[in-house]
């Protein structure tokens, strides 16, 4: 069965760019997680949403920084006019429903801003 | 105050001994989590091990235990028989049942197995 996957795998970008990106949770999955990994970093959290709640938007850094999930499924990190600070590998997990312990997270999507 | 603290950022362990992962946590909140997942080279993380703040058993799977003190609120995760392909970035991981969406995560600590 499919994994959790995200795309773009790599994106460059040049500072003052938006850049979206994507992730497909597993199949069934309600919860959905955003994480951003800077380099030797552990992972910060983002973003959540569950089924049709309203998200959880409490770790995004800023107001630069949005996400939808649209139809319960995929869902979309939006990054307006970027800034080297946000380089970093961008993780996306999903879990069967909110008190499912396990995450499985995707390969990741990684960010370089120029 | 950090919620995962992972004091350890590189680790060396002969093959096919045991190691021993160091992971202690904060927090006020009676009932939590706590998760140890693995990140190879590759990225992907994987999750080990779960343990519950109101379990009575030290949590296991296969080759991994998770040396639960809660009183001393520390998680340690131990790898018995290491592999080569254990070799990778170790993370420990906290949920608060308060916070119940976000997941805390330590700074990791890179584990070399050598042959």
């Amino acid at each position: 069965g499919a994994g959790v996957s995200q795309s773009p795998s790599n994106k460059v970008t040049e500072k003052g760019k938006d850049v979206e990106l994507r992730c497909d949770p597993i199949s069934g999955h309600t919860a959905l997680y955003w994480y951003r990994q800077s380099l030797g970093q552990g992972l910060e959290f983002l973003i959540y949403f569950q089924g049709n709640s309203a998200p959880d938007k409490s770790g995004l850094p800023s107001d630069r920084f949005s996400a939808e999930r649209t139809g319960g499924s995929v869902s979309t990190l939006t990054i307006q006019r970027t800034q080297q600070e946000d380089s970093a590998v961008y993780l996306c997990a999903s879990s069967q429903d909110h008190s499912y312990n396990e995450q499985f997270f995707g390969p990741g999507t990684r960010l370089t801003v120029l | 105050a950090q919620k995962i603290t992972q004091t350890q950022p590189g680790m060396f362990v002969q093959e096919k001994e045991a190691v021993t992962l160091d992971c202690t946590y904060d927090t006020s909140d009676p009932s939590y989590g706590l998760f140890w997942y693995k990140q190879p080279s590759s990225g992907e993380m994987i999750f080990l091990i779960y343990q519950g703040s109101y379990d009575q058993q030290n949590a296991t799977e296969g080759r991994y235990s998770l040396n639960f003190q809660k009183a001393r609120k520390s998680a340690n995760l131990v790898i018995s028989a290491s592999q080569l392909g254990d070799s990778a970035m170790y993370f420990c991981a906290m949920r608060e049942a308060n916070t119940g969406n976000q997941f805390y995560f330590g700074t990791g600590t890179s584990l070399t197995v050598i042959p």
